[in-house]
């Protein structure tokens, strides 16, 4: 079985800031981990994903994630926070022999001007 | 490219009713799947289609069943709707059925109160 566990519901950083989400999860199986944001009133969309090969890996508007086996983490970060990157941000996972994601219960990133 | 698309973008239904959902996957995909996303949690897997058949089923009751038609896109149905059953109800695409490392592109949602 997997899931997810997402530290923090809201984060605060300031614009230029260190952006830090927290994603830790659980699998039986060796698991393909996914980072989606979502806008309001939005559907989902795709960050970045780890699948095999290089454990840092970097995604669209400057993100990057890295897996860490022995931690069963696969945080989010992006050096210098944006005001458009405020958003709810949601990590998953999956098994490799199925499309069933699971979904964390999201954190919600502000900010700060 | 359309991508992703879900009618209606909103719905208001009373307990007992029934509802439809439709989805439309992006250009090229062939499987669909259903999530259930409640206020202020993650999404959960509902069911997924592939070739017509349900394929993979989450933990809900059998009041919620789907159907894929020929053409790729999808319906969810839902019956005897409860107050728990409000909720953002989103639609994925991806193509085939060879693991999440196929990416999943995900529709605006469906919002459906239920009074």
């Amino acid at each position: 079985a997997q899931s997810v566990t997402q530290l923090g519901s809201h984060v605060s950083v300031s614009e230029g800031a260190l952006v830090l989400l927290r994603c830790n999860y659980s699998s039986s199986v060796p698991p393909y981990l996914f980072w989606y944001v979502q806008y309001p009133n939005q559907g989902l969309q795709l960050l970045l994903k780890y699948t095999t090969g290089a454990t840092l890996v970097k995604g669209i508007n400057g993100f990057e994630a890295e897996f860490k086996k022995s931690e069963t983490s696969f945080h989010l970060t992006k050096p210098s926070a944006h005001m458009s990157d405020a958003a709810e941000y949601f990590c998953a996972v999956s098994g490799q022999l199925g499309n069933q994601f699971y979904f964390g219960t999201g954190t919600s990133l502000t900010v700060i001007p | 490219d359309a991508g992703v698309t879900q009618s209606p973008t909103h719905l208001i239904k009373t307990r007992g009713q029934q509802v439809t959902l439709r989805c439309s996957p992006k250009s090229g995909h062939d499987t669909v799947s259903w999530y259930q996303q409640a206020l202020g949690q993650g999404p959960q897997f509902i069911f997924q289609y592939y070739e017509e058949e349900e394929r993979q089923r989450g933990n809900f009751p059998d009041r919620f069943s789907g159907h894929q038609f020929p053409n790729y896109s999808s319906e969810l149905n839902v019956n005897a709707l409860l107050l728990g059953d409000s909720a953002l109800y989103l639609c994925a695409s991806s193509f085939g059925l060879g693991g999440s490392y196929n990416e999943q592109f995900f529709g605006p949602g469906t919002r459906l109160t239920v009074l």
